[in-house]
C-alpha cells in the first residue's frame, strides 16, 4: 500500500509569489491535515479536510488555503510568500472517525522563501 | 486549549542501554489520545506508540513503552536496548477524542543521540 505523497519535494520561492503544494493520501483515507514545521515554532497545525470540507483550522493568515478533491487528494495554497513561510510542509491522512487516532505522514514539501 | 511540554530539547543514550523521554500536557477534557512519533533525518514522521487517556494500562510497543500518568498529565517515553537506528527527533502528541478532530498538539521535540 503505498503511503503519504507530497510534491513538490523541495522548492524555493521569492516573497510575493505563491506556491501550491500536493498530497495524495493513503487509499481509502479521508481526512487530510496538514501542519507547518518551523525550528522557532515547532509544528503547527494548518487545516483538515474531509470530504472535500474544511473541518478544521489553525491559527495561520488567510494566505493559507487549501482544499480537496473528491478523490480525497489535497492541495494547500500559500499567497504572497513572505521570508518566515519558509518551512516544511507535513500532510497526513488518517481514516477519520477510527478509535486509534493515528495519522500517517508524508515526507513533506520543503519551502524557501528568498 | 491543549499544550503539550517536552522538557528536553536533546537527549543521549549510549547504544544497547535505556533511555526516558519525558512529556507532559495539559487539558480540561478527560478521554483523549496520547502518541509519540518518530522523525528520522529522512523527515518522515512514524507512529512509535499510542495511548487512549481511559486505558490505565501503559502501551507497548516491542522495545518502547510508555508509563502514562493520567492525574499528572504525564506521558513519558522509554526505549530499551536503544539501537542506532532509534536516532531521530521525537515528538509527544495529544489528539482530542472529538468526533472530526483530527488536530494533533505537538510538544516541540527531543533529539535523540544514540552513541555507539
Amino acid at each position: 500500500k503505498a503511503g503519504v505523497t507530497q510534491t513538490p519535494r523541495y522548492l524555493i520561492k521569492t516573497r510575493g509569489q505563491q506556491v501550491t503544494l500536493s498530497c495524495s493520501p493513503i487509499s481509502g483515507h479521508r481526512s487530510v491535515s496538514w501542519y507547518q514545521q518551523t525550528p522557532g515554532q515547532g509544528l503547527q497545525f494548518l487545516f483538515e479536510y474531509f470530504s472535500e470540507t474544511q473541518r478544521n483550522k489553525g491559527n495561520f493568515p488567510g494566505r493559507f488555503s487549501g482544499r480537496q478533491f473528491s478523490n480525497s487528494r489535497s492541495e494547500m495554497n500559500v499567497s504572497t510568500l513572505e521570508l518566515g513561510d519558509s518551512a516544511l510542509y507535513l500532510c497526513a491522512s488518517s481514516l477519520a472517525g477510527e478509535s486509534t487516532g493515528e495519522l500517517f505522514f508524508g515526507e513533506g514539501s520543503r519551502l524557501t522563501v528568498l | 486549549a491543549q499544550t503539550v511540554t517536552q522538557s528536553q530539547p536533546e537527549m543521549s543514550v549510549q547504544e544497547a542501554e535505556t533511555v526516558t523521554l519525558s512529556c507532559t500536557y495539559d487539558t480540561s477534557e478527560s478521554d483523549y489520545y496520547l502518541f509519540w512519533y518518530k522523525q528520522p533525518p529522512s523527515r518522515q514522521m512514524i507512529l512509535v506508540i499510542r495511548q487512549e487517556a481511559y486505558k490505565q494500562q501503559n502501551a507497548t510497543e516491542n522495545r518502547f513503552s510508555v508509563n502514562f500518568q493520567k492525574a499528572a498529565k504525564s506521558f513519558s517515553l522509554k526505549i530499551s536496548d536503544s539501537q542506532l537506528g532509534d536516532a531521530a527527533m521525537y515528538f509527544c502528541a495529544y489528539r482530542s477524542p472529538t468526533f472530526g478532530n483530527e488536530k494533533l498538539t505537538f510538544g516541540t521535540g527531543t533529539r535523540l543521540t544514540i552513541i555507539p
